[in-house]
């Protein structure tokens, strides 16, 4: 069974304080690893697919990262409007997507 | 990128009651669709697979003959709650899938529908 696993559940951070999420998973035959921003009451917005090992994508303070059992979203210099739950999700066999349970993020002024 | 709209956004209904959620893709066609499910402070669970066209497919657990799905074009699936339950109450989410070359692909998701069964 795909499982994937998402730490911190949540992290308080300074504005301007960057960090990393961490995301570890298991899914058998991965054809893509995504990352969602979602705002309360909102649908998940998408951010990146990686589809392999060592593959990075950059959008404005976000980075994300992937290895062959995890992938990290990096948060450089965060502002208040990063604040949000970021999801991670694995594609493998089957055509849905399996979620972790998301990093809830708060970035202080 | 792509825009995946839902309606309606919020729906109170009583128990027993049938309830219809739309799902469009406005900017592009969908052969595959999906509907999720999200509790309070819990991630989202996939529910089925539709497919236009086909007959959805359905995760271990969840009840084809409750929630009925229709995905009779490329823009447009339906899920229909059939005599909701209070135990029905959540958030529930379509995605629409867009593939590129080399297999690469997304799924887009839409702005969800807040079902509230009295």
């Amino acid at each position: 069974e795909d499982q994937v696993t998402q730490s911190p559940e949540a992290l308080r951070l300074q504005e301007g304080e960057s960090s990393s999420l961490n995301c570890s998973y298991t899914v058998s035959g991965l054809r893509g690893l995504f990352w969602y921003r979602q705002d309360p009451g909102k649908g998940p917005e998408f951010l990146f697919t990686l589809y392999s090992a060592g593959e990075e994508k950059e959008k404005e303070r976000l980075k994300a990262t992937l290895t062959k059992k995890e992938s990290f979203l990096h948060i450089t210099a965060p502002k208040p409007e990063d604040s949000a739950t970021y999801l991670c999700a694995g594609r493998g066999g089957a055509d849905g997507l399996t979620f972790g349970k998301g990093t809830h993020l708060i970035i202080q002024p | 990128g792509a825009v995946v709209s839902q309606h309606p956004s919020r729906v109170i209904c009583k128990s027993g009651t049938s309830v219809k959620i739309e799902c469009r893709s406005l900017d592009f066609q969908a052969t595959t669709m999906f509907w999720y499910r999200q509790f309070p402070k819990q991630s989202l669970m996939l529910m089925a697979t539709s497919n236009e066209g086909s007959k959805a497919t359905y995760e271990q657990g969840v009840e084809k003959d409750k929630f009925l799905i229709n995905h009779a074009s490329l823009t447009l699936s339906t899920l229909t709650v059939t005599s909701a339950h209070p135990e029905d109450s959540s958030f529930y989410i379509c995605s629409a899938r867009v593939v590129a070359g080399g297999g690469k692909e997304t799924q887009y998701f839409g702005p969800g529908t807040r079902l509230l069964v009295l």
